[in-house]
Order: structure tokens, then sequence, then C-alpha cells
């Protein structure tokens, strides 16, 4: 098993490009989630995903969107990157909510 | 929604002495407590967790504690030793439509050899 795999692990982007965090998991979890990690500040929640077709807000859910169409995957899409938006990202699964957290490898984003 | 709060943000000490981190949270209906321990640049993994039908408990040199009438939860590292140190997060979550997890700000633990 993989666990959780994210990609990138770093980009830098300008203000106003666009561009997509891919996240898989290979564990069969229900359950995946888009966490921000601002210095300090601990992780928030950006979205979150009960199931395949099935996506709510976060804590944090302004200038992101996401989409579930498979178990597996559960990918993050930026639009209009804002200097605010640079962060460490961790996507993560479970697989009942009320079980352990896997995470992936974090994307670090800068956007100048 | 849940609010978690984590004691103290940085913590320093020596080599073979206790660490204790301590949270609160905001809504009684939350029921599962994991604690998570991020070394610098790695991912945030599990160390421990403990569920609201449970009081305390013990794994190795670590041990959680819940006090559900006031609300907070503890984290007791024993006998720390250099590899200890790292970035600690308390986090809560209760059985509701999505789960979430709410996490602290995290506890930068150091320990001096």
């Amino acid at each position: 098993n993989a666990g959780v795999t994210q990609t990138p692990k770093f980009r830098i982007l300008k203000i106003g490009q666009s561009m997509t965090l891919q996240c898989t998991q290979d564990m069969n979890h229900n359950y995946m989630y888009w966490y921000r990690q601002d210095p300090g500040m601990g992780l928030k929640l950006i979205y979150y995903s009960v199931g395949a077709g099935i996506t709510d807000k976060g804590e944090v859910p302004n200038g992101y969107n996401v989409s579930r169409s498979t178990t597996e995957d559960f990918p993050l899409r930026l639009e209009l990157a804002a200097p605010s938006q640079t962060s460490v990202y961790f996507c993560a699964s479970s697989y009942s909510g009320l079980e352990k957290l896997f995470f992936g490898s974090g994307t670090q984003l800068s956007v100048l | 929604g849940e609010n978690v709060e984590q004691h103290p943000s940085t913590l320093s000490v020596q080599e073979g002495d206790s660490a204790v981190i301590k949270c609160t949270y905001s809504d009684s209906a939350s029921n599962y407590f994991p604690w998570y321990k991020q070394e610098l640049g790695k991912r945030p993994q599990l160390i421990i967790d403990i569920r609201s039908n449970v009081g305390e408990k013990k794994d190795q040199r670590i041990a959680v504690t819940l006090n559900k009438t006031a609300k907070h939860f503890s984290l007791h590292i024993t006998e720390t030793q250099p590899e200890d140190s790292a970035v600690y997060f308390c986090a809560a979550s209760m059985e509701d439509t999505g789960n979430q997890f709410y996490f602290g700000t995290g506890t930068s633990l150091t320990v001096i050899p």
C-alpha cells in the first residue's frame, strides 16, 4: 500500500494562476480531507468528502474547489491564486471519520 | 463549529523529564481525541488517541487523559528523549455529518540532551 499520495511536493505560482493539487489513496477510505498548515496556526480544514460524489466545505474554503468522482481521488483546485494561499497543504484520509487520519507528504505552495 | 485550544505553544524539557500538553474543546458532542506528532518537514502521524467512553489510555511512555466534564484532554510523555522533539497537535472529532477533525494550534516540544 502506498497510503496517501500527494503531488506536487513543491510549487511556485504567480498571482492569478490556477493549479490542481492531486491526492490519491489506495486504502479504500471513504473519508478524505484537505488541510492547510500555516506557521503556528495548526491545521485548518479546507474541504472534506465522506464518499464519492459528496463534498463539503470546511473552515477555510474560499478560493478553493474540490471534486470526488472516485473513492481514490480527491483533487484540490486553486483558482486565481493569491499570496494568502501560500501555505503547506496536506491531504488526508480515514476509514470512518472517527479513526486515524493518514496524511500525504504535503505540498509546499508559494504564491508570488 | 468545534474550537480546540492547546497549551503551551512551546515547551522545553531536560532529557528524562516528563512533558505535559493540554487541550480544551468546546463542543460536548466531540467523542474522539487523537494526538499527532509532526517532525520538521514531515507529515503529521498519529501517536495515540482516546474516545469519550475512556478516561485514560497508555502506550509505553505516552499517555492521554480525558475529562469530559471539564472538556479537556492532556498528553503526557514520560522519560523524554531527544527524538521526542517535534510539534504535537491535539484534535477533536464528533460523529456527525462529515466527522470533521478540529486541530489545536500545536506545541513545539524540545528535549534538551
